[in-house]
């Protein structure tokens, strides 16, 4: 079956502009995650949702950063007012909510900001 | 909180050296294992996972690591590297609570000299 997909794959921005990054999890998925690899900070936690609960927002880094996950499938992270320091490779993956709930990594989306 | 710790950043080795790569976590609960590799230019893949049971794990390509309770690690192993063993290996740790989230060490970067 289909793993994790994200699009874009690569995205450049310019400082102050907003973007968004779309993660289609597996099907039959109904927790998702969001993390940072940027440079400066390795691999990151930003984000979680786990079917209608209240995500688990610990990991974002600041108010510009916010997520979202309609439909309990497809999630989209929002930066608004990009920061240079924004720029990193921003991955999405997704479990089942039994078991020991291992983890299927998308490909990520390259974001840079100039 | 929890942390992870990768405290080789950097190793190089000569093709058929054997490897091993430490892996130290904090954490009192149980908790999930897992090595991944990143490949230059390439997503994240996992080598191998433990959950429970042997603490022997066998992965892909030859790896193998063991967990060792009482000392909080979890290293990587490889009997003999070759050059396509070039990547950055990463370890993470999650609980078995809670969100699941991973809590990622800082890498590894391996190279091997042909």
């Amino acid at each position: 079956g289909a793993g994790v997909s994200q699009s874009p794959s690569n995205k450049v921005t310019e400082k102050g502009k907003d973007v968004e990054l779309r993660c289609d999890p597996i099907s039959g998925h109904t927790a998702l995650y969001w993390y940072r690899q940027s440079l400066g900070q390795g691999l990151e936690f930003l984000i979680y949702f786990q079917g209608n609960s209240a995500p688990d927002k610990s990991g974002l880094p600041s108010d510009r950063f916010s997520a979202e996950r309609t439909g309990g499938s497809v999630s989209t992270l929002t930066i608004q007012r990009t920061q240079q320091e924004d720029s990193a490779v921003y991955l999405c993956a997704s479990s089942f909510n039994t078991g020991p709930r291992e983890q299927f990594f998308g490909p990520g989306t390259r974001l840079t900001v100039l | 909180a929890q942390s992870v710790s990768q405290h080789n950043h950097h190793v190089i080795l000569s093709e058929a050296a054997s490897l091993e790569l430490g892996c130290n976590y904090s954490y009192g609960g149980t908790v999930n294992l897992f090595w991944y590799v990143q490949y230059p230019g390439q997503h994240l893949q996992l080598l191998l996972k433990y959950f429970s049971g042997d603490p022997l794990v066998k992965g892909i390509k030859g790896f193998e690591a063991e967990f060792i309770k009482s000392k909080f690690s979890f290293n990587l192993r490889k009997p003999s590297v070759q050059w396509s063993d070039t990547a950055e290996y990463f370890c993470a740790v999650s609980t078995t609570s809670g969100t699941y989230k991973y809590i990622f060490g800082t890498g590894t970067r391996l190279k091997v000299l042909a």
